[in-house]
């Protein structure tokens, strides 16, 4: 198990241009989760995968972000017309609710920077 | 809203002494609490974690305290290596899924 993968690692793009990052989780865990990270804060939740079905968005993710798990294996979060807000780490995690515990396990992330 | 607080951004410790990091939650319903510790340039590493109904847990030099009735948790590392230097967040979940993270505390172990 080589645990939860991201590409690309880092990521420079001009305004306006779109940008795909790709999620690889732990193999056995069904649920898939991106979350992005500013400087100086924490965390924030977009949006989580249980299989192939997105139960859940968070306001954050405004109509330019879309993501996918179309197999229930691998994720993609595209951001369409970058800003330069978008700017920040995008992080994808990975967990299974079904042994009991909660903890999630981080990608190294995506740092996105837009120009 | 900030559900999840962690007030010291910064906490200096010495190399064998405690550390102890806080994080203070204002949602009753949480009932599932993680911590976890980043390096920069990578992503969060799980440390430990603990479930509402417990009120302490312990994995080695890592302890975990909560206090419902405070709504407040506490990370207490024991002895302290230079190794620990890290920014370490406390997160809440409902088992929904989500985590809710706090800003962090960045530690910094002097030798």
């Amino acid at each position: 198990d080589t645990g939860v993968s991201q590409d690309p690692r880092h990521k420079i793009t001009k305004r306006g241009q779109n940008v795909t990052f790709r999620c690889d989780p732990i193999s056995e865990h069904n649920r898939l989760y991106w979350y992005r990270q500013t400087l100086g804060q924490g965390p924030e939740f977009l949006t989580y995968f249980q299989n192939e079905a997105q139960l859940e968005k968070s306001r954050l993710l405004s109509d330019r972000f879309s993501a996918e798990r179309p197999k229930g294996s691998f994720s993609t979060l595209e951001i369409q017309r970058t800003e330069q807000g978008d700017s920040a780490m995008y992080l994808c995690a990975s967990s299974s609710p079904g042994t009991g515990t909660y903890e999630q396990f981080f990608g190294p992330g995506t740092r996105l920077t837009v120009l | 809203d900030q559900q999840v607080k962690q007030n010291s951004p910064s906490l200096s410790v010495q190399e064998g002494r405690i550390s102890i990091l806080n994080c203070d939650y204002t949602n009753s319903m949480f009932d599932y609490f993680l911590w976890y510790k980043k390096y920069p340039a990578e992503g969060p590493t799980f440390l430990i974690s603990i479930s509402s109904i417990k009120d302490k847990n312990e994995d080695g030099r890592f302890t975990v305290f909560l206090n419902k009735s405070a709504k407040h948790l506490s990370l207490h590392i024991v002895p302290s290596q230079p190794g620990d230097s890290a920014v370490y967040f406390c997160a809440a979940t409902l088992k929904s899924g989500k985590l809710i993270f706090g800003q962090g505390t960045e530690l910094s172990v002097k030798p």
